[in-house]
């Protein structure tokens, strides 16, 4: 199954200030999905990426706040805009594995201060 | 509004006990049952995705079974080991490949 590098892995960032966490994959995929985990919670859908058109955001989510960018089949990015303390929580990109399983990036640990 | 609960919350085993915890999920527009454990700085490992009621899959010491018409799978681990550590989700799939997760339950093994 597919190989996810995300990075990076953590970052302490100041309140008001944007973080873009990218994804690597070492094969094609035509979907890759972004999720949250903020502490103690479940994790969320943030927005599905798809290469070649605009990624589809799950309610409670918007463009503004998330920007997606999917350049080509096997690359995405997530930017974490004028963040708060709020925004604090892991960040995972994930894509379709075998028999309907998913593959996960490592994950990116954020606090905002 | 669909819930996936995930009990318990935590859980601290000595190490060579066996242990087992929940998950309970929607009984209707069943489609799959996910399992996945997440240790600290690693990416989420899928363990197994059952589909069938009655269901019940194995690997290694751990195993899970699968109950739909009642909406729960259990996840057993058999003689605990200290890499066993990790935190321990499920996630629920809709007839429309829709994913809900639960929030996990933290499993801490003590030696």
């Amino acid at each position: 199954s597919a190989v996810i590098s995300q990075k990076p892995s953590r970052d302490i960032c100041q309140r008001g200030t944007s973080l873009t966490i990218q994804c690597q994959v070492d094969s094609q995929v035509t979907m890759m999905f972004w999720y949250r985990q903020q502490p103690g919670q479940s994790l969320t859908l943030i927005a599905t990426a798809n290469q070649g058109s605009e990624a589809t955001y799950e309610s409670g989510f918007v463009i503004d706040k998330f920007p997606i960018s999917r350049p080509n089949l096997t690359f995405s990015t997530l930017t974490v805009s004028n963040m708060s303390p709020e925004d604090s929580s892991i960040y995972l990109c994930s894509v379709v594995a075998e028999s309907y399983g998913y593959t996960f990036g490592s994950g990116t640990r954020l606090t905002v201060v | 509004i669909l819930n996936v609960e995930q009990s318990p919350q935590s859980l601290h085993v000595q190490e060579g006990d066996s242990t087992n915890f929940t998950c309970s999920f929607p009984s209707s527009n069943f489609y799959a049952l996910h399992w996945y454990r997440w240790e600290t700085a690693k990416s989420p490992e899928a363990l197994f995705v059952m589909t069938l009621n009655g269901d019940e899959k194995k690997k290694g010491r751990i195993s899970a079974t699968l109950n739909t018409k009642e909406g729960y799978s259990y996840l057993y681990i058999k003689g605990s080991q200290p890499e066993d550590s990790a935190t321990y989700l499920c996630a629920f799939m809709d007839s429309n490949y829709q994913l809900i997760w639960g929030a996990g339950t933290k499993l801490i093994i003590k030696p």
